[in-house]
C-alpha cells in the first residue's frame, strides 16, 4: 500500500513568488493534515480537513496561505506571495478519520527555500 | 495552552550505550503520547504510542514510559546502534481537538561507531 505522497520534494523560489505543494493521502483516509516544520522545531498544524471540509484552520496565515481539498482526496497548499520566513518543511499527513484514536501517517515533506 | 519540551536538543553517544530521551508537557489532560523518528529529508515514523491510562510501551530495544501526573515521558534506547541516528520527536494528543498532535522540538541523536 502506498503511503502519503507529496510533491515536489524540494522547491527553491525567490521571495514574493507564488508556490504550491501537493499531497495525495493514503487511499481511504478521510482526514488530511498540513503541518509546518521549521528548522530544529517540531511540526505545527496548519490545517485539518475532514473529507473536503477544512475543520481546523486556526493556525493558517490566511493573508498569504490557502489550501484546498477538492473531492476530498488530494490537497494543495499554496503560498502567495512567499516570504523569507516561509522557508521550512511542509508535511502532509492523513488518517482514516479525525479523532484521537486514528493514527496519522506522514509523507516525506516538501522542503521550501525562499531566497 | 499545551506545550511540549524535549531535552536534550542534541545527543551524541558511542555505539552500544544505553540512553534516555526526555519529554515534558505542561497540561496533564492528554489522551495519548507518541514518540516519532525522523530521518533527514524524510517524514515521521511512529515508534511507540502510550495511552493516558498506560505507564509504558515497549518495542524491541525501545521502551517509552509515561507519568501523566508529572507531565513527563522518557524514551529509553538500549544498546544503541549507528542506525538509530535520527531526530526523535514526542507529541501529545488532547481531547476535543480532532486528533491534533502537539510536538516537542525534537532531540537529534547521533550514535558513533
Amino acid at each position: 500500500e502506498a503511503g502519503v505522497v507529496q510533491s515536489p520534494r524540494y522547491k527553491i523560489i525567490e521571495k514574493k513568488q507564488p508556490v504550491a505543494f501537493w499531497c495525495n493521502p493514503i487511499s481511504g483516509h478521510n482526514t488530511l493534515y498540513w503541518y509546518l516544520q521549521n528548522l530544529g522545531q517540531g511540526p505545527e498544524l496548519l490545517i485539518r480537513y475532514e473529507n473536503e471540509e477544512a475543520v481546523d484552520d486556526s493556525q493558517l496565515p490566511k493573508d498569504r496561505f490557502s489550501a484546498e481539498r477538492l473531492k476530498g482526496v488530494d490537497s494543495t497548499l499554496k503560498i502567495q506571495p512567499a516570504e523569507l520566513g516561509d522557508s521550512a518543511v511542509y508535511l502532509c499527513a492523513s488518517s482514516l478519520a479525525a479523532g484521537v484514536d486514528n493514527e496519522q501517517f506522514f509523507g516525506p515533506g516538501t522542503r521550501l527555500t525562499v531566497l | 495552552k499545551q506545550e511540549v519540551t524535549q531535552i536534550p536538543a542534541a545527543l551524541s553517544v558511542p555505539e552500544g550505550e544505553n540512553l534516555v530521551l526526555n519529554c515534558s508537557f505542561t497540561d496533564s489532560a492528554i489522551y495519548n503520547l507518541q514518540w516519532f523518528r525522523q530521518d533527514p529529508g524524510k517524514g515521521l515514523t511512529s515508534l511507540l504510542l502510550i495511552q493516558s491510562s498506560q505507564r509504558e510501551q515497549t518495542s524491541g530495544r525501545l521502551n517509552a514510559s509515561l507519568d501523566k501526573s508529572s507531565g513527563r515521558s522518557t524514551l529509553y534506547i538500549a544498546a544503541s546502534q549507528p542506525g538509530d541516528s535520527a531526530t526523535y520527536l514526542c507529541a501529545v494528543t488532547t481531547y476535543n481537538q480532532g486528533g491534533k498532535l502537539i510536538f516537542g522540538q525534537g532531540t537529534e541523536l547521533s550514535v558513533k561507531p
